[in-house]
């Protein structure tokens, strides 16, 4: 069974950094592209970044980019989001997901973690 | 980047069909993935590519497209139905970045 696991969200002051972490089990991660998507409190899904499975390809949404860097390690079965320079409207939860199909970059995510919670607040 | 327009809520009779439709102008390049989030859920995906069902998504559910509009349809709603649904697409610059729109709340009455 395809499980991943969100961790390091927490409360954070403006300004400050964050390092978000995803572990990923029943699958053979090297194989496949991941994403991060998140969701601000009663709003609707906002893509974030995602990345090959080789890390050759990396992507990132205008409202993050120059601010956090997505990476994996697929020795540790692991995707990572750091966060710096964090704001009030970076507030989410933070999904970790699969794409679908391996060795393909389509952006179809499948299955999603259950997420961790980032809020900025001072 | 490209954007992608939903109908905010939309509902349904039990039993009956419904249409969800996303409007963009990367859908003319590329196909809608759509997903279903029910409350304090983590979201499922349901239809991608042409018209494809994961494993375990009942055949109620079906996708469509035609020009800058993909649609997802449920023939025969059930209450279980009743979600928020997004629609997501690639940019149509085809560089590695996706959209998600804004959502539709789907009630079942």
């Amino acid at each position: 069974e395809v499980q991943l696991v969100e961790s390091g969200g927490g409360l954070v002051q403006p300004g400050r950094s964050l390092r978000l972490s995803c572990a990923a089990s029943g699958f053979t991660f090297d194989d496949y592209a991941m994403h991060w998507v998140r969701q601000a409190p009663g709003k609707g899904l906002e893509w974030v970044s995602g990345i090959s499975w080789n890390s050759g390809s990396i992507g990132y949404a205008d409202s993050v980019k120059g601010r956090f860097t997505i990476s994996r390690d697929n020795a540790k079965n692991s995707l990572y989001l750091q966060m710096n320079s964090l704001r009030a409207e970076d507030t989410a939860l933070y999904y970790c997901a699969k794409e679908l199909r391996f060795l393909e970059w389509l952006g179809w995510f499948d299955p999603w973690g259950q997420g961790t919670l980032v809020t900025v607040s001072s | 980047s490209s954007e992608l327009t939903q109908d905010p809520a939309v509902s349904v009779a039990l039993g009956q069909t419904v249409r969800i439709t996303c409007q963009g102008d990367s859908l003319r390049s590329y196909y809608a993935s759509w997903y279903q989030q029910k409350p304090g859920q983590a979201p499922v995906l349901v239809i991608y590519g042409k018209n494809n069902r994961p494993s375990g998504i009942p055949d109620r559910f079906s996708g469509s497209s035609s020009g800058n509009t993909a649609s997802l349809t449920i023939t025969g709603a059930q209450a279980e139905d009743e979600a928020d649904y997004y629609c997501n697409s690639r940019d149509s610059s085809g560089n590695p970045y996706w959209v998600f729109g804004g959502g539709t709340k789907l009630t079942v009455l």
